[in-house]
This record gives C-alpha cells, sequence and structure tokens, in this order.
C-alpha cells in the first residue's frame, strides 16, 4: 500500500527566503507525482506534475525535483512571498490510477 | 467547460437522509476520481472512474455511499442515511488520461446535523 509522507508539517519562514518542502513514498512503481496547494477552504491548484522518467519541473519560482527509485520529491519555492501562504499537498498516481496524497505542509510566509 | 464544477457547494442536511453530490469534469477527461477531506485532516480516495467504469471502488466507506458516471462526463455520489460523520468537504478531480495532470473542483462541504 502506497503511503505519501510530507516534511515538514509547518513552515514558518520570513518574506524573501528560499525553502524546500519534502514528500516521501514508499512504493516506487509510480506514473507520476503531483504538487497541489490549498488555500484554507478551497479546493486543490495544481502547481506542477512530473512524469515518474523525469527529474524535474519548473513553473516560475517554483521547481519540483523527483528522484523515483529513492522515493523522495522536493518543492523548492524561491523569494518566498506571504501570497504562497497555503498548504502545500504532494501526490502521488500509483500503477492502481489512483491518486494517493501526503497530508500536507502548512507553509506562512510572514511579511 | 473551464475546470471542475461541483455541486452544490454547501449541503446541510438532517441525520438519516439521503443526498446527492454532483461532479461535471472538464470536457474530454476521462479519469475521474472523488475524495473525503475531513476538517484538518488529509484527502481521503473514494472512488475512481476511468470512462464510465470504476475500476476501484475500495476507499468507499460504507455501503451506504455509492457512485456513478454516465456518458463519461456527470459524476454522482450518493450518500444514503447520513450520518454525524460523513460530515467533510467532498472533492472531485479530472484528469485527460491516466497519466496526466489532475485537476480539482472546489468542493461541496456537507454539514449532517
Amino acid at each position: 500500500k502506497q503511503e505519501v509522507t510530507q516534511i515538514p508539517a509547518a513552515l514558518s519562514v520570513p518574506e524573501g527566503e528560499n525553502l524546500v518542502l519534502n514528500c516521501s513514498f514508499t512504493d516506487s512503481a509510480i506514473y507520476n507525482l503531483q504538487w497541489f496547494r490549498q488555500d484554507p477552504g478551497k479546493g486543490l491548484t495544481s502547481l506542477l506534475l512530473i512524469q515518474s522518467s523525469q527529474r524535474e519541473q519548473t513553473s516560475g519560482r517554483l521547481n519540483a525535483s523527483l528522484d523515483k527509485s529513492s522515493g523522495r520529491s522536493t518543492l523548492y519555492i524561491a523569494a518566498s512571498q506571504p501570497g504562497d501562504s497555503a498548504t502545500y499537498l504532494c501526490a502521488v498516481k500509483g500503477s492502481n490510477y489512483k491518486l494517493t496524497f501526503g497530508k500536507g505542509t502548512l507553509l506562512t510566509v510572514n511579511p | 467547460g473551464a475546470g471542475v464544477s461541483q455541486s452544490p457547494s454547501n449541503k446541510v442536511t438532517e441525520k438519516g437522509k439521503d443526498v446527492e453530490l454532483r461532479c461535471d469534469p472538464i470536457s474530454g477527461h476521462t479519469a475521474l476520481y472523488w475524495y473525503r477531506q475531513r476538517l484538518g485532516q488529509g484527502l481521503e480516495f473514494l472512488i475512481y472512474f476511468q470512462g464510465n467504469s470504476a475500476p476501484d471502488k475500495s476507499g468507499l466507506p460504507s455501503d451506504r455511499f455509492s457512485a456513478e458516471r454516465t456518458g463519461e462526463s456527470v459524476s454522482t455520489l450518493t450518500i444514503q442515511r447520513t450520518q454525524q460523520e460523513d460530515s467533510a468537504v467532498y472533492l472531485c478531480a479530472s484528469s485527460k488520461g491516466v497519466n496526466t495532470e489532475a485537476f480539482f473542483g472546489q468542493g461541496t462541504r456537507l454539514t449532517v446535523v
């Protein structure tokens, strides 16, 4: 059974800092890994999708890496802003096509 | 449509009543997922559709829960004889194929009183 763990559970940083969020998964037989953000009381917004054959993806200030063999992904956020404050979720799609989520990292960027 | 649409956005129901939640996926998306998120908790997988068939129903919590999808489009999640522990946000997602990006709707907040 796939299990996804996100560390840290919560993170508070001053504006302008670069930061890294971590995601690990137990079953490396995945199709892809997707990072989402969730704002309070809202649905999920897709940030980045990395296919299992890829090592990284970039979108603006966001960069996600994937090391499938070790079961790890990181989300790097450059020059953080207060608007980046949200819960960040990592999800892996396994061979059964099910998206399995971690519990998320609650990020607070202080002005 | 432009995105995944869920209705209603909020639903308050009395314990013991049946409820139907609706999901309109992005046009052309063959894969559709339902998840449940209890207050302060992570996302709990309920069911996955590929086209109109549901190869994975493993997450449905009990036989009070059922889901269907017709015409490779709209899906409904039905909860019979609702209980207070069913109170949660129910989220729907769709993707074009099994290996493409998943997009979520805004969810239906269900409150059972």
